[in-house]
């Protein structure tokens, strides 16, 4: 079945320093992908729909410039993380849709565990 | 606001108990309902429902959906251990596609 990778799947970083997660489709295109994040024991947050070729779109609250996401080609989004704190320290999971949109399933990657110390 | 609300947020049964797990939801253009497994890392896909009143079976799990009311049930039979999970509601949105997903069950299933 269609497979999405996330990498790193941990990281460990220093406060205000930057970490890129990257998420891949691997044996699809996937024109649209997301990012959630996850507390402890909470559900999935949706953070923002990335777009293949054009800029993310954010859900409200979530700030554009902390959450950097690239969708440069049709298998690869990538979130950064600016200037990292504590309080970004997260879950974070990124999702891909296999299918030009009608119902195609929606995959997960594994999740990439941030600690900011 | 769109919101989906699971309940019971947590359940604790003994193997071969048969639950269920509530889903209500309040979403503007509403495109389908997802169930989901979440045992440690990513969520696995369990199934979609876009329409009213057809039932989806898998194995022991099965669900329904009732847009009327706007909820869905995922009834699991004869529980295993490994049917421990927390267990996530999403409905999905037309044009986009955005997916928002309840606080999610925590299902607990002693030996």
């Amino acid at each position: 079945g269609a497979v999405v990778s996330q990498h790193p799947s941990w990281v460990i970083c220093k406060s205000g320093t930057s970490v890129k997660i990257e998420c891949r489709s691997l044996d699809f295109q996937a024109t649209t992908m997301f990012w959630y994040r996850q507390f402890p024991k909470q559900s999935l947050m949706l953070m923002a729909t990335s777009n293949e070729g054009s800029k993310a779109t954010y859900e409200q609250g979530v700030e554009k410039d902390k959450f950097l996401i690239n969708h440069a080609s049709l298998t690869l989004s990538t979130l950064t993380v600016t200037s990292a704190h504590p309080e970004d320290s997260s879950f974070y999971i990124c999702s891909a849709r296999d299918g030009q949109g009608d119902f195609g399933e929606l995959f997960f990657g594994e999740g990439s565990r941030l600690t900011v110390l | 606001e769109d919101k989906v609300v699971q309940s019971p947020l947590s359940l604790v049964v003994h193997e071969g108990d048969t639950v269920t797990l509530n889903c209500s939801y309040e979403v503007t253009n509403f495109r389908s309902l997802l169930w989901y497994k979440q045992e440690k890392k990513a969520p696995t896909f369990l199934f979609m429902l876009t329409s009213s009143g057809i039932e989806k079976k898998s194995g022991r799990l099965s669900s329904i959906l009732d847009k009327k009311e706007l909820f869905s049930i995922l009834n699991i039979t004869a529980t295993q251990t490994g049917d421990s999970a927390v267990y996530l509601c999403a409905v999905e949105h037309t044009g986009g596609f955005k997916t928002i997903f309840g606080a999610g069950t925590r299902l607990f299933v002693k030996a």
